[in-house]
C-alpha cells in the first residue's frame, strides 16, 4: 500500500495568512494527487484533483503543487471559512490511501 | 448533479452483520466510468477505503486487505444503488461510513454521502 504522509498535523494561523500544507508518498505516484476539505459533521470536500487542478466552484486561493512524491496545498490568503481539516488522497493504486489529515486552527 | 444518499442502522451488536446502502441520483451503478466506494472514518484509523464496485462490461470488486475477509459490497442496478456488508464486527469496527463516488482519469472523489455513524456495541 502507498502511504501518504501529512506535515504538520495541525497548525495555527490568522485571518489572510499564506498558509502551505505538505504531503508525501511511499512512492511515486505521478500527479494521482487529490485534496480534501472537511469541516466538522461533514464528509469530505474536494477541492484539487491531479496535483494542481482546481474543482469547479472552489475559490481560486487554493492552490497545489508537486509531482511524484512530494506535494502542496497553499491557501494564499486564509478566510474564515477555511478552518477546518485537509487531506491528501492518492489515486494512483488501490488501495485508495489517505493522508492523516492537517486541521487549521485560528491563532 | 450526483448525489449519494446512505440509510441503515446506527448500532450493531459485536459479531452481526453491519448493512448499509447507498441510492445514487444523476448516475448509475452501472457506469462504464465511475467506481461505487465505501470508507470510514474513525479517529484511531482516520478516512480508511474498505473497498469499491464498478462495471465495465462486467462487475468487479476490490477490498481493502485489512476487511477482505469479511466485506462484501454489492451493486443493485434494478434500484441504481450499492450496499456494504461487513460481517462479525467488533467495537474497532465502530466509525462514520461514507458511501462515495471515485471517477475520472485521476480517480477523484467527487460525491459523497452524509455519512452514517455505526457504533458496535452490546
Amino acid at each position: 500500500d502507498i502511504q501518504m504522509t501529512q506535515s504538520p498535523s495541525s497548525l495555527s494561523a490568522s485571518v489572510g495568512d499564506r498558509v502551505t500544507i505538505t504531503c508525501r508518498a511511499s512512492q511515486s505516484i505521478n500527479n494521482y494527487l487529490n485534496w480534501y476539505q472537511q469541516k466538522p459533521g461533514k464528509a469530505p470536500n474536494l477541492l484539487i484533483y491531479a496535483a494542481s487542478s482546481l474543482e469547479s466552484g472552489v475559490p481560486s486561493r487554493f492552490s497545489g503543487s508537486g509531482s511524484g512524491t512530494d506535494f502542496a496545498l497553499t491557501i494564499s490568503s486564509l478566510q474564515p471559512e477555511d478552518f477546518a481539516t485537509y487531506y491528501c488522497q492518492q489515486s494512483y493504486s488501490i488501495p485508495l490511501t489517505f493522508g492523516g489529515g492537517t486541521k487549521v486552527e485560528i491563532k | 448533479q450526483v448525489q449519494v444518499q446512505q440509510s441503515g442502522p446506527g448500532l450493531v451488536k459485536p459479531s452481526q452483520t453491519l448493512s448499509l446502502t447507498c441510492a445514487i441520483s444523476g448516475d448509475s451503478v452501472s457506469s462504464n466510468s465511475a467506481a461505487w466506494n465505501w470508507i470510514r472514518q474513525s479517529p484511531s484509523r482516520g478516512l480508511e477505503w474498505l473497498g469499491r464496485t464498478y462495471y465495465r462490461s462486467k462487475w468487479y470488486n476490490d477490498y481493502a486487505v485489512s476487511v477482505k475477509s469479511r466485506i462484501t459490497i454489492n451493486p443493485d442496478t434494478s434500484k441504481n444503488q450499492f450496499s456494504l456488508q461487513l460481517n462479525s464486527v467488533t467495537p474497532e469496527d465502530t466509525a462514520v461510513y461514507y458511501c462515495a463516488r471515485h471517477i475520472g482519469a485521476f480517480g477523484t472523489i467527487d460525491s459523497w454521502g452524509q455519512g452514517t455513524l455505526v457504533t458496535v456495541s452490546s
